[in-house]
């Protein structure tokens, strides 16, 4: 089956700790996603990346860091500079030239 | 990037056709017009896409005007299991790449 996982599904972690969450795709698309999500808000972009070992900024990356040194993964470190970690965090895809994206399921981070 | 104005909420009944218009009046040239659909906890999923006139799929209609400074995206007799929300997206590729911006998006309860 292909898709998109991200793991884990629920993550708690205390204030202070960096946290990384998981982001695989086995759909071979190029480029890769992070969105938040805060309770009834729409997504905000915090980093994409259109190919391996290449990242930008998105509306709201302070406070994470991501890496892309495979195709296939795209994990997201949410730092103790993040001032509101507290979220839903959603991963996606993308073919290169395509404008749909594939989502996963999500994981829901909160942070006390 | 193009920005989006759609109604926060809408209410329909099973049965009935729903139209949720999006207004985007600065779309650019290169600019596509781009639904998802979002249940609480997932990720959005990819409905239609459409550039101009009309684009039908299985699921959904998407009318696109002459002007393209708006969109409807038409739900043929919804059943319960379309309470949602719904996200209008504008964006195309020389807009940085998948660059696109979720609003708020549309929340729509279908009732029996």
């Amino acid at each position: 089956d292909g898709g998109i996982t991200q793991s884990p599904k629920y993550l708690f972690r205390k204030e202070g700790q960096n946290v990384t969450l998981s982001c695989e795709q086995n759909l071979n698309h190029d480029a890769m996603y992070w969105y938040r999500q805060d309770p009834g808000q729409g997504l905000r972009l915090i980093y994409y990346s259109q190919i391996v070992n290449d990242f930008q900024k998105g509306d709201i990356a302070e406070g994470y860091s991501v890496s892309r040194e495979k195709k296939e993964s795209f994990p997201l470190t949410v730092t103790s500079a993040q001032k509101n970690p507290t979220a839903f965090y959603l991963c996606a895809s993308s073919p290169y030239g395509g404008h749909e994206q594939y989502f996963g399921p999500g994981t829901r981070l909160t942070v006390t | 990037l193009a920005k989006t104005t759609q109604p926060i909420s809408m209410d329909s009944y099973e049965g009935q056709e729903v139209n949720i218009t999006c207004s985007h009046n600065n779309i650019a040239t290169n600019d596509y017009i781009t639904w998802y659909q979002q249940f609480p906890s997932q990720g959005p999923r990819f409905i239609i896409q459409g550039y101009k006139t009309k684009v039908t799929n299985e699921v959904a209609s998407l009318f696109i005007p002459a002007d393209r400074k708006s969109s409807t995206l038409s739900l043929p007799r919804v059943s319960l299991s379309d309470t949602a929300v719904y996200y209008c997206l504008v964006g195309g590729l020389n807009t940085g790449f998948q660059k696109l911006v979720f609003g708020t998006g549309t929340r729509l309860l279908v009732s029996p």
